[in-house]
């Protein structure tokens, strides 16, 4: 079992609606959960950090971690072209300071 | 302006050559990374390095290498051994240990595209 797994989709959505985007792990020892944002052909840009289980919330991204059933969720509202992207998840804990990525779900929003 | 620059930005290497790419960082973060991004894999980890001095394999390092004599610097050479160079390369940095506690939160740079002929 791969230690982080994501749908790559791809994922296409009219503008303004709800998405949801989702990654499912195996390793308990994992406490720091990440949300990348890639553009193409751009290095990735940290969109949500959390630590544990619990929400966040970002203006419209949401993020939300369940440790019980080990799955990280991204949610956007009011999605926008501009959110057209790759978005990655990312997980990390211990003493080193490495993340396991997913794989990235290709999002696109159409006008 | 603090953050991560990589150069070049395109790169052409002839079969048989080492090349070097270029990371350099000014948000004096301790622990640096080098990633190769293929298309439909995903970001798989090369090197990496924690502190100054000191680095350790990641992943897939088999034909690289790299050094980390300068706590904002971290090159990452591919050689002849690397058999498929052909990709897009991305450095990131992350705080390391600071007030107790792992900030492993990784900012990465624009990347560098190496394509071999």
């Amino acid at each position: 079992q791969k230690e982080v797994e994501q749908d790559p989709g791809p994922l296409s959505v009219p503008e303004g609606a709800i998405v949801s985007l989702n990654c499912t792990y195996s390793n308990s020892a994992f406490q720091y959960f990440m949300w990348y944002r890639q553009y193409s052909r751009k290095g990735p840009e940290l969109l949500m950090y959390t630590y544990s289980s619990g929400n966040k919330e970002d203006g419209r991204f949401t993020a939300q971690v369940d440790k019980s059933s080990k799955y990280i969720s991204l949610f956007i509202r009011d999605s926008q072209p501009s959110d057209s992207a790759t978005y990655l998840c990312a997980t990390g804990g211990g003493s080193n300071y490495k993340l396991t990525f997913g794989k990235g779900t290709l999002l696109t929003v159409n006008p | 302006d603090g953050g991560i620059t990589q150069s070049p930005k395109y790169l052409f290497r002839k079969e048989g050559q080492n090349v070097t790419l270029s990371c350099e960082q000014n948000l004096n973060h301790d622990a640096m990374y080098w990633y190769r991004q293929d298309p439909g894999q995903g970001l798989r980890l090369i090197y990496y390095s924690q502190i100054v001095n000191d680095f350790q394999k990641g992943d897939i390092a088999e034909g690289y290498s790299v050094s980390r004599e300068k706590k904002e610097s971290f090159p990452l050479t591919v050689t002849s051994a690397q058999k498929n160079p052909t990709a897009f390369y991305l450095c990131a940095s992350s705080m390391g240990l600071a007030g107790g506690r792992i900030y492993n939160e990784q900012f990465f740079g624009p990347g560098t595209r190496l394509t071999v002929l």
